[in-house]
């Protein structure tokens, strides 16, 4: 079991609604990043948050936005919900540099109705 | 930009029996590949990483991969097979330069007959 949690563990939601997903990264890692996995599929990334900034980004619309807080926790915001939201949300975290490993989170399942 | 390719979607093996899954990836420079395992409803564990040096890479739970440079491949191997292996495998490649973000293959679902 990782170090690296995510709150919650399933949700619910209607289409047209916000959702915030949260993780609490492992200790000493101060880089988070986020993944859309869509059933039957890999996980897509959807962006990357380095001492709370943003420095990578991948093809997610603006509706799919996040933080850094100082501890290195991070959110992961979605506005306006679609059907094809639906998915295992994973978060990420490492440490400093290329050749550190990226510990996973269980993942959010989130279900757009 | 980088890709991977896992050809296989489903692969089912026997227990006992020896499984190699098979990864290709597109990158244009020396990449960092990865190997991951996901049982259902979990996160991504780590199984093995190749970052340079020795092109044999050993993982845990008996799991290597072997990069070969000339076929774009790091494929998978394990040479007996238990119960417990069934899940499924995400192969990764990484940029060797920048922020370092890694691009997932779609999965290949390992079923084990008894």
């Amino acid at each position: 079991e990782t170090g690296v949690t995510q709150s919650p563990t399933h949700l619910i939601k209607t289409r047209g609604q916000q959702v915030t997903l949260r993780c609490s990264s492992q200790s000493g890692h101060n880089t988070v990043s986020w993944y859309q996995q869509a059933l039957g599929q890999g996980p897509q990334f959807i962006f990357q948050y380095y001492r709370e900034e943003e420095n990578g980004r991948g093809n997610f619309p603006p509706r799919f936005s996040g933080l850094q807080f100082p501890n290195y926790s991070s959110e992961l915001n979605v506005n306006a919900l679609e059907l094809d939201d639906s998915a295992l949300y994973l978060c990420a975290s490492r440490g400093t540099g290329p050749n550190t490993e990226a510990f996973f989170g269980q993942g959010t399942r989130l279900t757009v109705v | 930009a980088q890709s991977v390719t896992q050809p296989d979607i489903h692969i089912t093996v026997s227990e006992g029996a020896s499984l190699e899954l098979r990864c290709n990836y597109s990158y244009g420079a020396t990449p960092y590949l990865f190997w991951y395992v996901q049982s259902p409803g979990q996160g991504l564990q780590l199984l093995l990483k190749y970052f340079s040096g020795d092109t044999l890479v050993q993982g845990i739970k008996g799991f290597e991969a072997e990069f070969k440079r000339s076929q774009s491949s790091f494929n998978l191997r394990k040479p007996s097979v238990h119960w417990s292996d069934a899940a499924e495998y995400f192969c990764a490649v990484g940029s060797s330069g920048g922020s370092y973000i890694p691009t997932f293959g779609r999965g290949t679902s390992l079923i084990v007959h008894p």
